[in-house]
């Protein structure tokens, strides 16, 4: 069984520094892995989708890398600002294709 | 671009009555899903269809149907709701080929009292 892991559970970061979001998995055998951004009563908005061929995905101040062979993925963001306090969970496809395993999230407050 | 879109935003139901959650994607994705999510356990499989005519069970499939009623709807139901089905319920789509990258809905918040 596929087990997605974020740590840590939650962050918090003055403005304008560049931190990593880190997701473990323990099925290398994935076909994507992606990144998602929640906001407070909102649905997930998809920030970064990495093929199990890439080994890293960039948009705007985001990129995103994997390692399969560790079965990590991290989110970098550079120069946090306070509008990217939400929470990020990563997901990873693997197995039968239609599987699909989560993690609990990372929530990140950035202060101003 | 209305991507997925999910009705109702709210409900409370009392337990036993029943209810459908409508789900609605333009994307033209063949596979739709539906999710729940909780306090500290993350998004949770419910059922999912491939393609339209078909449907499967998820993870946590007990006390639901699904309809996919065309390629572009996929409706939940419960039958009989209780309270430990309180949660917070996603609609996602995704193209079964090409990236398969999912799309969410803003999610339907039910309470069972």
């Amino acid at each position: 069984k596929q087990e997605v892991t974020q740590i840590p559970a939650a962050l918090s970061v003055p403005e304008g520094e560049n931190l990593v979001l880190n997701c473990s998995f323990t099925d290398s055998a994935i076909y994507n892995l992606q990144w998602f951004r929640q906001d407070p009563g909102k649905g997930l908005t998809s920030l970064l989708l990495i093929q199990s061929s890439q080994r890293e995905q960039t948009s705007g101040r985001l990129n995103a890398s994997l390692d399969k062979s560790s079965g990590r993925s991290t989110l970098y963001i550079a120069a946090s600002q306070p509008g990217d306090s939400a929470t990020y969970l990563c997901a990873s496809r693997f197995g039968g294709y239609q599987k699909v395993t989560f993690g609990i999230g990372t929530k990140l407050q950035v202060i101003p | 671009n209305a991507g997925v879109t999910q009705t109702p935003k709210f409900q409370v139901l009392k337990t036993g009555q029943s209810m459908t959650l409508q789900c609605a994607q333009d994307m033209n994705h063949n596979s739709m899903y539906w999710y729940r999510q909780d306090p500290g356990m993350g998004l949770r499989l419910i059922y999912y269809s491939a393609s339209e005519g078909t449907t499967d069970k998820g993870e946590v499939p007990n006390g639901y149907n699904v309809s996919r009623l065309n390629k572009r709807e996929f409706s939940l139901r419960l039958e009989s709701a209780a309270p430990s089905q309180t949660s917070v319920y996603f609609c996602a789509s995704s193209d079964r080929g090409l990236t398969g990258e999912l799309f969410f809905g803003e999610g339907s918040r039910l309470t069972v009292l």
